[in-house]
């Protein structure tokens, strides 16, 4: 089954550093991956999806994140971080029917002062 | 505004009392789904609906029922609240098209005595 794991449930940066969330897939086929923001007291929304067009995927708010297949991971980076970039983040992937995501278990990001 | 909407957003029942939780989309998405978020675990599928009267189980579905007779209602329904299944729960759609990308409503947090 297609899975995700996200190494660290929380990441702690300071203001203007750079940022890097971790997320490793398990995939028996080409997956579709996606990196969803959860903000405090909100639902989530979409930062970025690879779907197999270009390696770098560029999202919102400054975000990106690059498939490596050599490295089965899918990590999220973005140069400098803001206080409003602190929030819960979920890395996912396609399940096998293709239609549901399977989701990590989320790293929330801490971004001090 | 193209949105899911979710409520109520914050309810605190008891043991054994029937409730539900209504979902609305506004974006004839055909396909919906429920997910409950708990610390640690990050979102897991509970049902989904791939259309009108279609209605499958996910990865945690008991303890709850569904149903899907419009397209765009996919109410939750629990018969018998128990504490565990106090969580924090997500409604979700997505179209047939396009590269997977589920929209989600802002969240309904349940609590049960």
């Amino acid at each position: 089954a297609q899975s995700v794991t996200q190494l660290g449930s929380h990441v702690s940066v300071s203001e203007g550093a750079l940022v890097l969330l971790r997320c490793n897939y398990s995939s028996s086929v080409p997956p579709y991956l996606f990196w969803y923001v959860q903000y405090p007291n909100q639902g989530l929304q979409l930062l970025l999806k690879y779907t197999s067009a270009a390696t770098l995927v560029k999202g919102i708010n400054g975000f990106e994140a690059e498939f490596k297949k050599s490295e089965t991971s899918f990590h999220l980076t973005k140069p400098s971080a803001h206080m409003s970039d602190a929030a819960e983040y979920f890395c996912a992937v396609s399940s096998n029917s293709g239609y549901a995501l399977n989701f990590g278990k989320g790293t929330s990001l801490l971004v001090t002062p | 505004e193209a949105q899911v909407t979710q409520n109520p957003r914050y309810l605190i029942t008891v043991t054994g009392k029937k409730l539900t939780v209504t979902c609305s989309q506004n974006m004839n998405h055909e396909y919906m789904s429920w997910y409950r978020q708990d610390p640690g675990l990050g979102l897991r599928q509970i049902y989904y609906s791939m259309n009108v009267e279609v209605t499958d189980k996910g990865d945690v579905p008991e303890g709850y029922k569904v149903s899907r007779k419009e397209k765009r209602n996919f109410p939750l329904i629990l018969e018998s609240p128990s504490p565990n299944q106090t969580s924090l729960y997500f409604c979700a759609s997505r179209s047939y098209s396009g590269a997977n990308v589920l929209t989600f409503g802002a969240g309904s947090r349940l609590t049960v005595l």
